[in-house]
């Protein structure tokens, strides 16, 4: 069975950092691209960043650039994304989600169970 | 980037219907359109990619339709479990972008 469990949210600071991780099993890692996707309390999905499955090729959105970094352990059958500088308007349950292929390709057929993060004084 | 619109925002609807909602894009994206079902609390669900295919294990009840900017997703006869919020979303280009959502709620 295809799995994501995310992990690493939590209360920041505006201007702190945190780390997202997100653990999968049930399917060759390397064989698939990944996404980060976020949903603002209350709100609609906003598309975060992508990697490829080799992890050579990434994007991330406007609104993150720069501040965000997305990578993989293939080892551990893990993805990251590390938020630096966070704002409030950063607060968002963080979803990350499989791809079908190992070309980034935006079309998500998997998602972890999410983990909140809030970005508060 | 290309804007999402889906209509209506939200549906009053009964079991056994039948129910089309509308996902229109700012400029065309071909068939790379995909829409997904989020029950609250839950993270969203893949049910029909490249417009019109139905994931798998999706119920056939599913269906989606459409090409270039205006695209449908129809569900033939509305079960309890239906009762959720709707998304639509490209993947033509990046940034890939969603609709705002449509709550489908029971009559």
């Amino acid at each position: 069975e295809v799995q994501l469990l995310e992990s690493g949210g939590g209360l920041v600071q505006p201007g702190g950092s945190l780390r997202l991780s997100c653990v999968a099993s049930g399917f060759t890692f390397t064989n698939y691209a990944k996404s980060w996707v976020r949903q603002a309390p209350g709100k609609g999905l906003e598309w975060v960043s992508s990697i490829s499955g080799t992890g050579g090729s990434t994007y991330y959105a406007d609104s993150v650039k720069g501040r965000f970094t997305i990578s993989r352990d293939n080892s551990k059958n893990t993805l990251y994304l590390q938020m630096n500088s966070l704002r409030a308007e950063d607060t968002a349950v963080y979803y990350c989600a499989k791809e079908p292929y190992k070309g980034v390709y935006g079309e998500f057929d998997c998602w972890g169970q999410g983990t909140l993060v809030t970005v508060s004084s | 980037d290309i804007q999402m619109t889906q209509s209506p925002s939200s549906l009053s609807a009964s079991v056994g219907d039948r129910v089309t909602i509308t996902c229109r894009a700012s400029q065309s994206i071909s068939s790379y359109l995909n829409w997904y079902q989020q029950k609250p609390g839950k993270a969203p669900n893949l049910l029909i990619y490249a417009a019109s295919s139905l994931q798998s294990g999706v119920p056939s009840r599913f269906s989606g339709s459409g090409s270039g900017t205006d695209f449908t997703l129809t569900i033939s006869s509305l079960q309890p479990e239906d009762f959720a919020t709707y998304y639509c979303q490209q993947n033509y280009s990046t940034p890939y972008t969603f609709g705002q959502g449509t709550k489908l709620e029971i009559k």
